[in-house]
């Protein structure tokens, strides 16, 4: 079955770095869109970054433009994203999610902590 | 940027009943690009409704979707205590991709 796994996440300090991971099974990741999308606690979803199957669209949203980079390897089947500068206002779940315009598929997310 | 926003905030509807939830976008959405999602406490979103109006695999007939332009609604008919939860709305016509704040279900 299609599965989503995210890791990476983890306690960063004010203008850390962090990298997270998604791992896709049940289906070929290099065929697919992907995006990523945050939930700071008790709050709502946030779309963060989306990447195309090919690699060569990239969006980001305004909050994370010039601080946080997409990629993708998909002959490892996994897609990144890569968060420097951090903030306290970063704090969040991050779920990855199979794009195809909507969302069908979400991993279970993996929690990021910005804190000094 | 479309930015999408919901009503109510908080529904409160007794089991069995029907709930009706409400989108709104500051800009038409072409094609009806809006899709709905539900969050039950601790678990990630679930893709329910896509194309406004076409149930994703698996979701019961009681949950449909109806809109266009810049009026979109989720329909639940017949509550079931499975259903309550927060339900979020996305537009995905254009960048950024945004849902609208949610509308928490719950039991009357």
């Amino acid at each position: 079955q299609v599965q989503l796994v995210e890791s990476g996440g983890g306690l960063a300090k004010p203008a850390g770095s962090l990298r997270l991971s998604c791992e896709a099974s049940g289906f070929t990741l290099s065929d697919y869109n992907i995006s990523w999308i945050r939930q700071a606690p008790g709050k709502g979803l946030e779309w963060v970054s989306y990447i195309n199957s090919r690699g060569d669209t990239i969006k980001y949203a305004d909050s994370v433009k010039g601080r946080f980079t997409i990629s993708r390897d998909n002959a490892k089947n996994s897609l990144y994203l890569l968060m420097n500068s951090l903030r306290a206002e970063d704090t969040a779940v991050y779920y990855c999610a199979r794009d195809i315009m909507a969302l069908d598929y979400w991993g279970q997310g993996t929690l990021v902590t910005v804190s000094s | 940027e479309i930015v999408m926003t919901q009503s109510p905030a908080t529904l409160s509807v007794s089991p069995g009943e029907r709930a009706t939830l409400s989108c709104r976008a500051s800009q038409n959405i072409r094609s009806s690009y809006l899709a709905w999602y539900q969050q039950k406490p601790g678990q990630a979103p679930r893709l329910l409704i896509y194309g406004a109006s076409t149930r994703a695999a698996g979701i019961p007939a009681r949950f449909s979707g109806s809109g266009s332009g810049t009026e979109f609604t989720l329909t639940i008919s017949s509550l079931q205590s499975e259903d309550f939860a927060v339900y979020y709305c996305q537009q995905y016509d254009n960048w950024p991709r945004g849902f609208g704040q949610g509308t928490r279900l719950e039991i009357k």
